[in-house]
């Protein structure tokens, strides 16, 4: 069985640029999760989306977003990119569940993004 | 005020040690999840757990509701487990969410 996978694996951006970021969950997961890890800092919360819908976000601009679409794969886009913004961004998928977090979340590779 | 803390941050171990890295987290929980991150970054799901013991092989995670406190116990370690050690906790309510500590950098040397 395939797990998550992420593309691409490494991006470079400028600053004021956008990135999207792409995520397959594995086969019957609904619930595709972001996080971000910055350099020095531990993992954070982004974005959970199940079923189409974005069910919760963390603490995080809105120039952060993204979708998910009927395959349940997901895109995350960051707008208006920032040198802070520099960071591993790492998608999980669990099996479908009413609350993140109550069921094992099964992890990506993730992204690498730069922004110069 | 980080809600969720790791200790130690760093630890050094010979193989064959027996490991144990501490968890401890201020704001009520629905679970807690041990996470184990390799150097190229890839992250493995160890443990989820809402009470008590769970056992994986050499890996054992308990968890204190009432003290607010889980550790992760690594049994004869080996180099192969060196990795980062994370935390998280299941906050949020009614949608929940993952807050992560900062993890334990475990180095076990031969």
């Amino acid at each position: 069985e395939a797990g998550v996978t992420q593309s691409p694996t490494h991006l470079i951006k400028t600053r004021g640029q956008q990135a999207t970021l792409r995520c397959s969950p594995i086969s019957g997961h609904t619930s595709v999760y972001w996080y971000q890890q910055a350099l020095g800092l531990g993992l954070q919360f982004l974005l959970w989306y199940d079923e189409g819908e974005e069910r919760n976000r963390g603490n995080f601009p809105p120039r952060f977003s993204g979708r998910q679409f009927p395959n349940y794969s997901s895109e995350l886009n960051v707008n208006a990119l920032e040198l802070e913004d520099s960071a591993l961004y790492l998608c999980a998928s669990s099996s479908p569940v009413s609350v993140a977090g109550l069921e094992t979340q099964y992890f990506g590779p993730g992204t690498r993004l730069l922004v110069l | 005020k980080n809600e969720v803390e790791q200790s130690p941050q760093n630890l050094t171990a010979q193989e064959g040690e027996f490991i144990t890295i501490n968890c401890s987290y201020s704001v009520g929980i629905s679970a807690l999840h041990w996470l184990q991150q390799h150097p190229g970054g890839g992250i493995v799901s160890l443990f989820m757990l809402s009470s008590g013991k769970k056992k994986h092989g050499r890996l054992i995670a308990t968890i204190n509701i009432q003290e607010k406190h889980s550790s992760l116990h690594i049994t004869a370690s080996h180099p192969r487990d060196s990795a980062v050690y994370i935390c998280a906790v299941v906050w949020g309510g009614s949608q929940g969410n993952l807050i992560f500590g900062k993890g334990t950098k475990l180095s076990v040397k031969p």
